[in-house]
């Protein structure tokens, strides 16, 4: 079973760079769509984007200016940059696997998740 | 943008009653290939969203039979033929046609 853990500083002062890693045991990176979703008492859930085995990426427009999501195989991790912050990015960051339906295998959804960890923006 | 709205913000049932929770989108999520591009999703207290449904009807493995999804086009329900108490949580749809978005979610409690 796939097993995600987030980490990476609590606390980001307005304007500089976020950055998170995702760690990933008990299985291999080929088979997922690695993504970062966040969640915010005043933004709901929010999917922020993927990066896939091969380093390509998928971002949501709303943050792609600020955004770079990477992958390093052999390390078995996948991480997260997000530039210029305010507290408007404040929010507890997940990282998850979209992985493949057994049935269909054309369609992926959110099938693991991290535990998420929280990241305060404030100076 | 593409909306997706769940207008009941939070509901009380009753275990053993059925519970239905609705999801909107401002775009057909229809897409050409036939399937309804709509999952939803469940977070537990203190947890971690869970998938339910993918495709608008199809059950995710290991998903309780109780757990039921339909709709088509711009209108999906969840339904839960007996809410039992673990099922209390924050229920999400999410469109994954093109961006991935959410709804806002809607509370189910237990009376």
């Amino acid at each position: 079973q796939v097993q995600l853990q987030e980490s990476g500083p609590g606390l980001v002062k307005p304007s500089e760079t976020l950055s998170l890693t995702c760690s990933v045991s008990g299985g291999s990176m080929k088979a997922y769509y690695w993504s970062w979703i966040r969640q915010s008492p005043g933004r709901g859930l929010e999917y922020i984007g993927y990066v896939d085995y091969g380093g390509s990426t998928n971002y949501n427009p709303s943050l792609k200016s600020r955004l770079t999501i990477s992958i390093d195989t052999s390390a078995n991790q996948f991480s997260l940059k997000l530039s210029s912050v305010t507290a408007a990015d404040t929010a507890v960051y997940y990282c998850a696997g979209l992985g493949a339906t057994a049935t269909y295998h054309f369609y992926y959804y959110l099938d693991v998740w991290g535990r998420g960890t929280s990241v305060t923006v404030s100076s | 943008d593409i909306v997706i709205t769940q207008s009941l913000l939070s509901l009380a049932v009753t275990p053993g009653e059925p519970a239905s929770i609705s999801c909107r989108s401002s775009q057909s999520l229809l897409h050409s290939d036939g399937y309804n591009y709509l999952d939803w999703y469940l977070q537990k207290p203190g947890q971690s969203p869970q998938v339910l449904i993918y495709l608008g009807s199809n059950r995710a493995s290991g998903v309780p039979d109780r757990f039921s999804g339909s709709g088509s086009g711009t209108e999906f329900t969840l339904r839960i033929s007996r809410v039992e108490a673990e099922d209390v949580g924050v229920y999400y749809c999410m469109r994954s046609l093109q961006t991935r978005t959410f709804g806002q979610g809607t509370k189910l409690e237990i009376k």
